[in-house]
């Protein structure tokens, strides 16, 4: 089955600065990967997706690269802000009807 | 309804006693997913139903768990004779398509004493 790995678990930056996640998939036949944000005690919420026929996404401050060769794709966000900071999961389908297997997530504080 | 709701958002159960979860997806939506998430963990699947037909249930941890859309709208997860292994936040998410983006309810969160 599916497997996806992600780096780092925590991530301290300062506020302004950027922010990267990786993750790591291996099932090759997956074909779409949603970012989620989860902040304490509240519902994961969808932030960006990509499918495996782009390359890069952009949405304001949030992008999202897939390198289907390598099997990784990564979250990037510029101009962190205290807001920013929160739980972020990865994910990747596997199998019919988009089931998500999900990152262990990373921990993102922006300092201020 | 404008998002996915869940009841209860929290349950507190002894262990032994049965459990039932409810979902109400966003109106229109075909795909439900129910999801288990373990405290500091990410989500992890548990059952995806395409209108009222249940198409995976591979994630299921036991046969304690089942888990019902009769009318292709609200969907039930029934956990019997709880164990204090099934204390987690219960997810469950919903899009429109089989492919489309899929959006989470708030959770319930069950705990077994």
């Amino acid at each position: 089955g599916e497997n996806v790995e992600q780096h780092p678990s925590t991530l301290s930056v300062q506020e302004g600065d950027s922010a990267v996640i990786k993750c790591t998939y291996s099932d090759s036949a997956s074909n779409y990967f949603p970012w989620y944000k989860q902040e304490l005690g509240k519902r994961p919420q969808l932030i960006i997706d990509i499918r495996s026929n782009v390359g890069e996404k952009k949405d304001q401050r949030i992008a999202v690269t897939l390198n289907k060769t390598a099997k990784h794709f990564s979250l990037h966000i510029t101009e962190t802000q205290p807001e920013d900071s929160a739980v972020y999961f990865c994910a990747a389908s596997y199998g019919d009807g988009n089931k998500l297997v999900f990152g262990a997530g990373t921990i993102l504080r922006v300092k201020s | 309804g404008a998002g996915v709701s869940q009841s209860p958002r929290y349950k507190v159960a002894k262990r032994g006693q049965d459990v039932a979860l409810r979902c109400d997806p966003i109106s229109g939506h075909v795909s439900l997913f129910w999801y288990q998430q373990a405290l500091g963990q990410g989500p992890e699947f548990l059952t995806y139903f395409q209108n009222e037909a249940q198409l995976d249930k591979s994630g299921l941890p036991s046969d304690r768990f089942f888990a019902e859309r009769p009318e292709g709208s609200v969907s039930t997860l029934k956990i019997q004779r709880t164990q204090q292994e099934d204390s987690a936040v219960y997810l469950c998410a919903s899009s429109l398509s089989a492919t489309g983006l899929e959006l989470f309810g708030q959770g319930t969160r069950l705990t077994v004493v």
